[in-house]
């Protein structure tokens, strides 16, 4: 398996404009988060979905965030418009979660957010 | 008070030192705890579970106090290549339903010659 990927890599813009985030979770895996990290603030969960449907987004800074994941292999998070301060690292995770048992989330190698 | 707390460090010791993390965290009926680790400009990796029991995996051991809502991270016969960010990671009590994993700020570690 090819673990999570996501793209771009990188990714500059200019502020005001509309970015896209992708990722494609690991086949078989039935959850998904989108985080962000930072130095000031480390690793924050942005929005996590189980089965496709999104089940808590309350780490979403603002409705310039949104999230999609439109079936089990691929996920968006758009930022529209884009600020300087979304600068950062986002990750896409994914991970199986049955019932009485958990396993670890596979990250992704990330997308490094640059907003000018 | 945060969900899950870490001392950010950094921690420098020296090559061959025995060195030991703490994390604390404040829901006590999380499930599942993990640490995790972080190179450079890399994405984070799982290091290792833990389990109530403890457990050990070659150089390093994992261990959980429930009582004190901590758990711990010791590393010995400390490598160059164990520098990284270690994150303590943890998950709330499993219900049938989606669940999701909080991590610490990360505790840095610098292993020198």
């Amino acid at each position: 398996d090819a673990g999570v990927i996501q793209s771009p890599r990188h990714e500059v813009t200019e502020m005001g404009q509309e970015v896209t985030l992708r990722c494609k979770p690991i086949s078989g895996h039935n959850s998904l988060f989108w985080y962000r990290q930072t130095m000031m603030r480390g690793l924050e969960l942005l929005i996590y979905f189980n089965n496709n449907v999104p089940i808590d987004d309350s780490g979403m800074p603002e409705d310039r965030f949104s999230a999609k994941m439109p079936n089990a292999s691929f996920s968006t998070l758009k930022i529209q418009p884009s600020e300087p301060r979304d600068s950062a690292v986002y990750f896409c995770a994914s991970s199986f979660w049955g019932v009485g048992r958990s396993t670890e989330a596979f990250f992704g190698q990330g997308t490094r957010l640059t907003v000018v | 008070r945060k969900e899950v707390e870490q001392d950010p460090g950094p921690f420098n010791v020296p090559e061959g030192a025995t060195v030991a993390f703490n994390c604390t965290y404040s829901n006590s009926a999380s499930q599942s705890f993990f640490w995790y680790r972080q190179d450079c400009r890399k994405e984070p990796k799982l290091l290792m579970s833990v389990y109530s029991s403890g457990n050990e995996d070659g150089r390093f051991t994992a261990q959980l106090n429930r009582a004190s809502q901590y758990i711990s991270l010791l590393i010995r016969d400390s490598k160059l290549s164990d520098s990284a960010t270690y994150l303590c990671v943890v998950s709330p009590t499993w219900d049938g339903t989606a669940s999701k994993l909080t991590f610490g700020t990360g505790t840095r570690l610098q292993v020198t010659l």
